[in-house]
């Protein structure tokens, strides 16, 4: 079984702070991870994933994040935070040993990140 | 939102009634999922299918049924049965290979009346 979870249901950061939004994820094997932004009556877009090889992971508008095995976590981080950054933040999780036939995401319940001017 | 069109943008329906929710996408992908979006509980898995023909049950397939008569579309239909219909519904579609993302489309209010 895999699950994730985002303990936060909303984070607050003043404009031009560094932004963090946490996620952790448990998995029987290896996982892929990712995280997506939704903004409001939006789907759901893209911004990292991780699946092998470097810790530090970069993505869209100059987010990124760090996967730590230890810790079971993937946080998603942004050393500068934008109002336009505003949104509803979803981490993913994928076990890598899960079979061929099953391409299914498991999705925490969101994390609601408000950048006040 | 990619190559992924989702119709229509806002859905009202009378208790009672059954409606289809229509996906479509041009990006040559071979699965597409359903996703159904509530306040404070994330997204929840209805169905997918990685091929056409072919769908398999999500989390919480009761009262919902598909179709994947063609690689481009994958209609979902909530059934009078589903007894909470009112939700945000998403569609993705994702590329072979088990790391490849998942590209959303822009959703469907529902809302029964």
């Amino acid at each position: 079984a895999q699950s994730v979870a985002q303990p936060e249901d909303q984070v607050n950061v003043a404009e031009g702070n560094p932004l963090t939004v946490k996620c952790t994820y448990s998995v029987s094997g290896n996982p892929y991870l990712f995280w997506y932004v939704q903004y409001p009556n939006r789907g759901l877009q893209f911004l990292l994933k991780y699946i092998t090889g470097d810790n530090l992971v970069k993505g869209s508008y100059g987010f990124e994040a760090e996967f730590n095995k230890s810790q079971t976590s993937f946080h998603l981080k942004k050393p500068s935070a934008l109002v336009s950054d505003s949104a509803l933040y979803f981490c993913a999780v994928r076990d890598v040993s899960s079979g061929a036939g099953s391409y299914q995401l498991t999705f925490g319940k969101g994390t609601k990140l408000s950048v006040i001017p | 939102d990619g190559g992924i069109t989702q119709s229509p943008k806002y859905l009202f329906r009378k208790e009672g009634q059954n409606v289809t929710l229509s996906c479509e996408q041009n990006l040559n992908h071979d699965a597409m999922y359903w996703y159904r979006q509530d306040p404070g509980q994330g997204l929840r898995l209805i169905y997918y299918s990685q091929i056409v023909n072919d769908f398999q049950k999500g989390d919480i397939a009761e009262g919902y049924s598909v179709s994947r008569e063609k690689k481009e579309s994958f209609p979902l239909t909530v059934t009078s049965a589903q007894k909470n219909p009112t939700a945000f519904y998403l569609c993705a579609s994702k590329n072979s290979g088990g790391n490849n993302e998942q590209f959303f489309g822009p959703g469907t209010r529902l809302t029964v009346l």
